[in-house]
């Protein structure tokens, strides 16, 4: 069975500074990806980015950038000029490739953004 | 266009009773999942619904079920509620079960007493 580990349940950034949230996965599928979602209080999960895990290229998407290790199976997301909208609860998600792929969760990082 | 409405927001029940959330997918989804958050075990996959038909299913007891109409609109279930059935649970809508990007709800916060 597929899993997903996030080992940091919180972290804390100062504003405009860069925080790195870890994640590893584990799995037998050579088609999958995986994501970075994010949780404000708000309570609604927003897709901040994704890896097919056929491309060698990290993703980036303007401030968010993933480091994809296939072979360690790691994936953790970098946020640069942390803002104060930033600080939410971040998911780290794994789905496997085709139809019948629902999404696995792991644990959450809860990222605190300091003024 | 309109995301993913959940509703309702919030709803408190009493054990035993059952309990029907709704779930209205972006305007062309034909692909319907629901999810339970808890503190405890986290975010966990209940089912999937496509064109009306159960795709694919996640490790719930059979208390928990689910349908999707012709408008890809989609209900979940729960009967006999315990109060380890507190929880968020999120829809998420994609235009088809291909499609990687998931589109989430604000959820519907169950509290059972």
């Amino acid at each position: 069975a597929q899993t997903v580990t996030q080992s940091q349940p919180e972290m804390s950034v100062q504003e405009a500074e860069t925080v790195t949230l870890s994640c590893t996965y584990d799995t037998s599928e050579s088609d999958y990806y995986l994501f970075w979602y994010k949780q404000p209080p708000s309570r609604q999960m927003i897709l901040v980015i994704r890896q097919e895990a056929y491309k060698q290229q990290n993703a980036t998407e303007n401030r968010f950038s993933v480091n994809f290790q296939k072979a360690a199976k790691s994936f953790s997301l970098k946020i640069s000029d942390s803002q104060l909208g930033d600080a939410a609860m971040y998911f780290c998600a794994y789905r496997r490739g085709g139809s019948q792929g629902n999404l696995i969760f792991g644990k959450g990082t809860k990222l605190s953004v300091k003024p | 266009k309109a995301g993913v409405t959940q509703t309702p927001r919030y709803l408190i029940k009493t054990r035993g009773q059952q309990v029907t959330l709704s779930c209205s997918p972006i305007s062309g989804h034909r692909s319907v999942s629901w999810y339970q958050q808890t503190p405890g075990q986290g975010l966990q996959f209940l089912f999937e619904y496509f064109s009306e038909t159960q795709r694919n299913k996640g490790n719930f007891p059979g208390r928990f079920s689910g349908r999707q109409f012709s408008n890809s609109r989609s209900e979940m279930n729960v009967s006999t509620l315990e109060l380890g059935d507190s929880a968020l649970y999120l829809c998420a809508s994609r235009d088809s079960p291909m499609n990687t990007e998931a589109f989430f709800g604000q959820g519907t916060r169950l509290t059972v007493v």
